[in-house]
């Protein structure tokens, strides 16, 4: 079983601040996703990284993939309250486990 | 756009019951999963299923709990004698082939009472 720590647990911003939340692990994964959820929905797919150090952009979140790819990190840009959610990161493998999540909230 | 489709939406069931939760994954995936979240806390893994057959499981799915694909649509999860701890999200995600992203259905909110 491949354990992906997320730090930190909670987070509570005010907008228009940065913000950076990890993911770990000491495995390696093939490939890592985000996955953004919102009380009382399923998660959904924000990015897929495959190649360590790899960077993608996607508007205000940048998301990169440890060279060894064992971590990565999810970097918000000028937070606004419509990111508000939980964050969760998976790597790829036969059974696909969770992190705990980071619950980030964006005050207005 | 496809997407994987979860019914019910939510389950309201006696203590003892049985329950099954349905689930349509994209069609052509391969890969099945099972997860569960309690309220306010994090999204377990409990299941994988793949070419008919379970190929991984978590200490949550005990012997209570099955996973069926009975006609090459639809995947279910059963929880033969439900018991209050029971009570959660479940969610049901494919991915089109193993080390790929999963997608994920809105999920069954199951309370036990």
């Amino acid at each position: 079983t491949q354990l992906l720590e997320q730090s930190p647990q909670f987070l509570s911003i005010q907008e228009g601040e940065n913000l950076t939340v990890y993911c770990n692990s000491s495995s390696v994964f093939s490939s890592l996703q985000w996955y953004r959820q919102e009380p009382g929905e399923g998660p959904v797919l924000l990015v897929t990284v495959v190649t360590g150090g790899e960077v993608k952009k996607l508007k205000r979140l940048t998301f990169q993939f440890g060279d060894a790819r064992k971590d990565s990190s999810l970097h918000i840009t000028a937070a606004q309250p419509g990111d508000t959610g939980l964050y969760l990161c998976a790597g790829a493998s036969d059974d696909m486990r969770f992190g705990a999540g980071t619950r980030l909230t964006v005050k207005p | 756009e496809p997407e994987v489709t979860q019914t019910p939406s939510h389950q309201v069931t006696q203590m003892g019951q049985e329950v099954i939760l349905r689930c349509v994954p994209i069609s052509n995936h391969l890969y099945f999963y099972w997860y569960r979240q309690i309220l306010g806390q994090k999204v377990e893994f409990l299941v994988s299923f793949y070419n008919n057959e379970i190929s991984e499981k978590s200490e949550i799915f005990d012997d209570q709990f099955s996973v069926e694909r009975p006609d090459g649509s639809n995947f279910t999860l059963k929880i033969r004698s439900t018991k209050l701890e029971d009570s959660a999200m479940y969610f049901c995600a494919s991915r089109p082939t193993g080390y790929t992203e999963a997608f994920f259905g809105q999920g069954t909110r199951l309370t036990v009472v």
